[in-house]
């Protein structure tokens, strides 16, 4: 079974700072997409980025991008320019590939960001 | 915004009473899945479906149950609520698009007492 890892638990920035957050990946499957999403206070869960196993090229949406290391199983969230708003609780997640609808979700713990002003 | 709605939002029950949470989502999509977040265990897949009528276990599925009659309605119960189903659930859809992710809905936090 695969399983998610966030090591941090809370990490804090400065605003304007840049800050890394960590995700490490258990797998023996080839092909998968990984995902970060983001929660505020408001418990809703937004997806930030997405990356594709077979995509060398790191995914990056505006402020944010990943370093992904597929052969290290790590997927790490880049945030630069850090803004108050960025502040929330920051969830890993793995998919398989596949159809069926099986293809579920494996999340990390979290990762409890603060930006400082 | 991918349609999605779950009702009640909040609801205080007491041990041993039924409780159904409804997931709606407005957009046909046909995978449907219920998730619990609990404090440092993230969100973990209690039951999913992938059709009308077409459902299945995720990994913590016991105490609970689902059913699908409609596409666009996804039903969670609790038939006899516990403390320890004390969470906030969490309804997601996906679109049927290779690589597509999930699409969450507001929440539901259930107090049990």
């Amino acid at each position: 079974a695969q399983t998610v890892t966030q090591s941090q638990p809370e990490m804090s920035v400065q605003e304007a700072e840049t800050v890394t957050l960590s995700c490490t990946y258990d797998t023996s499957e080839s092909d998968y997409y990984l995902f970060w999403y983001k929660q505020p206070p408001s418990r809703q869960m937004i997806l930030v980025i997405r990356q594709e196993a077979y995509k060398q090229q790191n995914a990056t949406e505006n402020r944010f991008s990943v370093n992904f290391q597929k052969a290290a199983k790590s997927f790490s969230l880049k945030i630069s320019d850090s803004q108050l708003g960025d502040a929330a609780m920051y969830f890993c997640a793995y998919r398989s590939e596949g159809v069926g609808g099986s293809e579920k979700l494996v999340f990390g713990k979290g990762t409890k960001l603060t930006v400082n002003p | 915004d991918a349609g999605i709605t779950q009702s009640p939002r909040h609801k205080v029950t007491e041990t041993g009473t039924p409780v159904t949470l409804r997931c709606h989502q407005t957009e046909n999509h046909r995978y449907m899945y219920w998730y619990r977040q609990d404090p440092g265990h993230g969100l973990r897949l209690i039951h999913y479906s992938y059709g009308v009528k077409d459902t299945d276990k995720g990994e913590v599925s016991d105490g609970y149950s689902v059913s699908r009659s409609k596409t666009e309605d996804f039903l969670l119960t609790l038939e006899s609520a516990t403390s320890s189903q004390t969470s906030v659930y969490f309804c997601a859809i996906r679109p049927w698009i290779a690589g597509s992710t999930q699409y969450f809905g507001p929440g539901t936090r259930l107090l049990v007492l």
